[in-house]
Order: structure tokens, then C-alpha cells, then sequence
């Protein structure tokens, strides 16, 4: 099976833009997780969709959304972009949202917002 | 609040060696999972190892396994016969039902 895709691998932005990121699940998967990882602040869990719906989010601000498709694709969006924005996104997937289920990363979206 | 710490920022091992890793974790639950997860230089992120709380038995993956104290809300990870492949950012991980935390990660260096 092909692994977890993520486009497009790198991105730089200007303050003020938005952005959308794109992740692809395994096939079969369907539940998608986004996380932000940042030197400073590690690895922060964003939101978490299965079937189409938000199942829970983290401490992010409402800048900050998503959503997933009827394939299990997901986007995630950034509006207003800021400095501290700038992180490697990762998407996970896993067959459902249980903690018995392993989560599949995906190589990562590299953001950069000058 | 949940938090999951890792209080050591760097480890270096002697290729072969052993080496343990230190987790600690906040939580109220008694249902959770408990993950060890490698990220290597500029690649992917993969799974290590899981623990579910509610097992006493240690989790083992070949040269991998955990010290999972349940009271003491700590999970290890320890490397056994350590290998250059293992050189890695490690991150120790808490899931209780849709939320998930990270560690800061412990960044392992392997000796040749």
C-alpha cells in the first residue's frame, strides 16, 4: 500500500496569506491527524477527522481549520498567516481513532512564512 | 492537563550498547496508550513501540522494549544493542481517547 502523502512538501508564504496543506491517507484509512512540530514547541496535536468530521482540536487558534472528504483526503488551512507559523506540518492516518490503531506519519509539509 | 516530558534533550550511545530513554507523564485517566515514536534526519516519523495502560507487561519490539510504571507515570524506552540506523529524534507520546501529546523529543546520537 502506498504510505501517507503529503503536498506540497515545502511552502513559503508572506505574512497575511493563507495557506492549504493536503494529505492523503493510506488507503483504507479513515481517520486523519494534523500536527504542527516546531523547534521550540515540539510536536502539537492541530485536529483530528474521521469520516468527514472533526472529532476533537487542539489549542489552536480559529486561524487554524480543516476538513476531510468523502476519499478520507484532508486539508488542513491557515489564514492570516503569521511568523510563528512557520513548522513542518505532519498528517497521520489510521484505520479509526482509537489508540489501539497505529498512526501512519506522512513526510511532512515544510512551511515557511517570511 | 495532560503533559508528556522528556528530560533529556540529547543522548549519545556506544554502537551495541544499551540505552535507555526517560518519559514522563501527567494525566487523571486510567484508559490511555502510550507510544514511543523515531523520527530520523529528514525522514518520516514512525512508530516505535505502543503500551496500553491497562497491560503490566512490558511492551517488547526486538532490540526495543519499555519500563512502563503505571503508578509512577513513566515509560522508558530502552535500545538495546544499539545501531547506527537507530540515530534518531525520539518522541514519547500519551493518547486518552481523541487527544494525543507529545514529548519534547530526545535527540539520540549513535557512536560507531
Amino acid at each position: 500500500k502506498a504510505g501517507v502523502t503529503q503536498t506540497p512538501r515545502y511552502l513559503i508564504k508572506t505574512r497575511g496569506q493563507q495557506v492549504t496543506l493536503s494529505c492523503s491517507p493510506i488507503s483504507g484509512h479513515r481517520s486523519v491527524s494534523w500536527y504542527q512540530q516546531t523547534p521550540g514547541q515540539g510536536l502539537q496535536f492541530l485536529f483530528e477527522y474521521f469520516s468527514e468530521t472533526q472529532r476533537n482540536k487542539g489549542n489552536f487558534p480559529g486561524r487554524f481549520s480543516g476538513r476531510q472528504f468523502s476519499n478520507s483526503r484532508s486539508e488542513m488551512n491557515v489564514s492570516t498567516l503569521e511568523l510563528g507559523d512557520s513548522a513542518l506540518y505532519l498528517c497521520a492516518s489510521s484505520t479509526r481513532t482509537s489508540g489501539r490503531d497505529t498512526q501512519y506519519f506522512g513526510p511532512g509539509t515544510r512551511l515557511t512564512v517570511l | 492537563a495532560q503533559t508528556v516530558t522528556q528530560s533529556q534533550p540529547e543522548m549519545s550511545v556506544q554502537e551495541a550498547e544499551t540505552v535507555t530513554l526517560s518519559c514522563t507523564y501527567d494525566t487523571s485517566e486510567s484508559d490511555y496508550y502510550l507510544f514511543w515514536y523515531k523520527q530520523p534526519p529528514s525522514r518520516q516519523m514512525i512508530l516505535v513501540i505502543r503500551q496500553e495502560a491497562y497491560k503490566q507487561q512490558n511492551a517488547t519490539e526486538n532490540r526495543f522494549s519499555v519500563n512502563f510504571q503505571k503508578a509512577a507515570k513513566s515509560f522508558s524506552l530502552k535500545i538495546s544493542d544499539s545501531q547506527l540506523g537507530d540515530a534518531a529524534m525520539y518522541f514519547c507520546a500519551y493518547r486518552s481517547g481523541n487527544q494525543f501529546y507529545f514529548g519534547t523529543g530526545t535527540s539520540l546520537t549513535v557512536i560507531p
